[in-house]
């Protein structure tokens, strides 16, 4: 088993719509979660971070941890064409990150 | 305003060549990372420097080469005995402290090509 899941999808969305993107992992020793956002041929920029469990809100994003089902979520509402992209989640221990393959979204206008 | 730099941002090698790709870091950041993204992989860590003259060997790095003489630089050397170069590379940097979890910073990546 792979220490972080993410379905690479790929998702396709009207504009409008609510997004759901998820990754599930198997390392109990992580203790924060990321989600970046990176562009085609760009590199990664940090979206939203969390420590521990629990939500976290941010304009039109939450992210959401279950430490107890090892599961992370990252919602999206309102979602815009500017929003598609590539979405990888991260987990870090002992400072090192290690991500999920990464979901690509497009949000179709 | 503070960065990360990384040249040249496509880079074509001969097979049997060695290259070396550039990173350069204005962010006082002490930590330095090399990433590879290849389609449907997500990132592999190479390399990372946390200290000045110091490295560690990452999850895949057979094949690859750092040097840290100072805190703002971490250029990778893509040998010859890589057998599959051709990948998205990604340099990153974080600081110290809770932040060197999720502050990492990167950089736009360099395209590399064997032909």
């Amino acid at each position: 088993q792979k220490e972080v899941e993410q379905d690479p999808g790929p998702l396709s969305v009207p504009e409008g719509a609510i997004v759901s993107l998820n990754c599930t992992y198997s390392n109990s020793a992580f203790q924060y979660f990321m989600w970046y956002r990176q562009y085609s041929r760009k590199g990664p920029e940090l979206l939203m971070y969390t420590y521990s469990s629990g939500n976290k809100e941010d304009g039109r994003f939450t992210a959401q941890v279950d430490k107890s089902s090892k599961y992370i979520s990252l919602f999206i509402r309102d979602s815009q064409p500017s929003d598609s992209a590539t979405y990888l989640c991260a987990m870090s221990s002992n400072y090192k990150l290690t991500f999920g393959k990464g979901t690509l979204l497009t949000v179709n206008p | 305003d503070g960065g990360i730099t990384q040249s040249p941002k496509y880079l074509f090698r001969k097979e049997g060549q060695n290259v070396t790709l550039s990173c350069e870091q204005n962010l006082n950041h002490d930590a330095m990372y090399w990433y590879r993204q290849d389609p449907g992989q997500g990132l592999r860590l190479i390399y990372y420097s946390q200290i000045v003259n110091d490295f560690q060997k990452g999850d895949i790095a057979e094949g690859y080469s750092v040097s840290r003489e100072k805190k703002e630089s971490f250029p990778l050397t893509v040998t010859s005995a890589q057998k599959n170069p051709t990948a998205f590379y990604l340099c990153a940097s974080s600081p110290s402290g809770d932040r060197g979890h999720y502050g990492y910073t990167f950089g736009s990546g360099t395209r590399l090509t064997v032909v």
